[in-house]
């Protein structure tokens, strides 16, 4: 079954513990990115990766980091956690940037931050 | 950076028609216009796209103003399993999606 999958689901930690929110998925897809979703806010973009090796900021980055080296994988670590990172994050793919492409979430992770 | 406005929630009764409308005013020439839907404690759902001309599928109609600066979503006959929080999207060709706030969408039986 072609998905997204995104580890862990739920997470709640303290200011400054460093964690890691990983994304995987098995569609072969070029184009990987991550959004986060706060009430009255929607959906906004803090990082996208066109392929392997290739990431760019999107409109949040701030405090966030992310990494490509595979294609299937884009984790999105944040090395410092502060409390306005509490949020509903989600990943998506598809098969490339442009946007033609349909783009495919994975199930939300929750996290909070202490 | 491109935006897009949506009424914050619309009603509709069960098997009619919903039209949900979406200005985007400043869309550039290669946007491509993307709806998605999100049911509670879910990611977002692919719905429907267009960059010029009307489209069709399964699920409902895009109908896209000829300036590109409004679109509308479709749903033909509203069932209660489209009660839903329903995004327009706009997606370049570059790697940047650009939300809107959504219109929650309850259908009354």
């Amino acid at each position: 079954e072609a998905q997204v999958t995104q580890n862990p689901r739920y997470l709640i930690t303290v200011t400054g513990k460093k964690l890691t929110v990983t994304c995987s998925q098995n569609m072969n897809h070029e184009y990987m990115s991550w959004y986060r979703q706060d009430p009255g806010l929607g959906l906004r973009q803090i990082y996208y990766s066109m392929n392997v090796e290739a990431t760019d900021k999107g409109d949040v980055p701030e405090g966030y980091k992310v990494s490509r080296k595979e294609k299937r994988n884009f984790p999105l670590i944040l090395e410092s956690p502060s409390p306005n990172q509490t949020s509903l994050y989600f990943c998506a793919s598809s098969l490339n940037e442009r946007g033609t492409g349909e783009l495919f979430f994975g199930e939300g992770s929750r996290l909070t931050v202490l | 950076d491109a935006k897009t406005t949506q009424p914050n929630s619309m009603e509709s009764n069960e098997e009619e028609p919903v039209h949900l409308p979406c200005n985007h005013s400043t869309i550039s020439g290669t946007d491509y216009i993307h709806w998605y839907r999100q049911l509670p404690s879910q990611g977002p759902e692919y719905v429907i796209h267009g960059l010029t001309s009307n489209v069709n599928n399964r699920m409902a109609s895009l109908a896209i103003a000829e300036d590109r600066k409004s679109s509308t979503l479709i749903l033909h006959r509203a069932t209660l399993r489209d009660a839903a929080v329903y995004y327009c999207i706009l997606r370049d060709n570059a790697g940047k999606s650009t939300f809107g706030d959504g219109t929650t969408l309850t259908v009354k039986p």
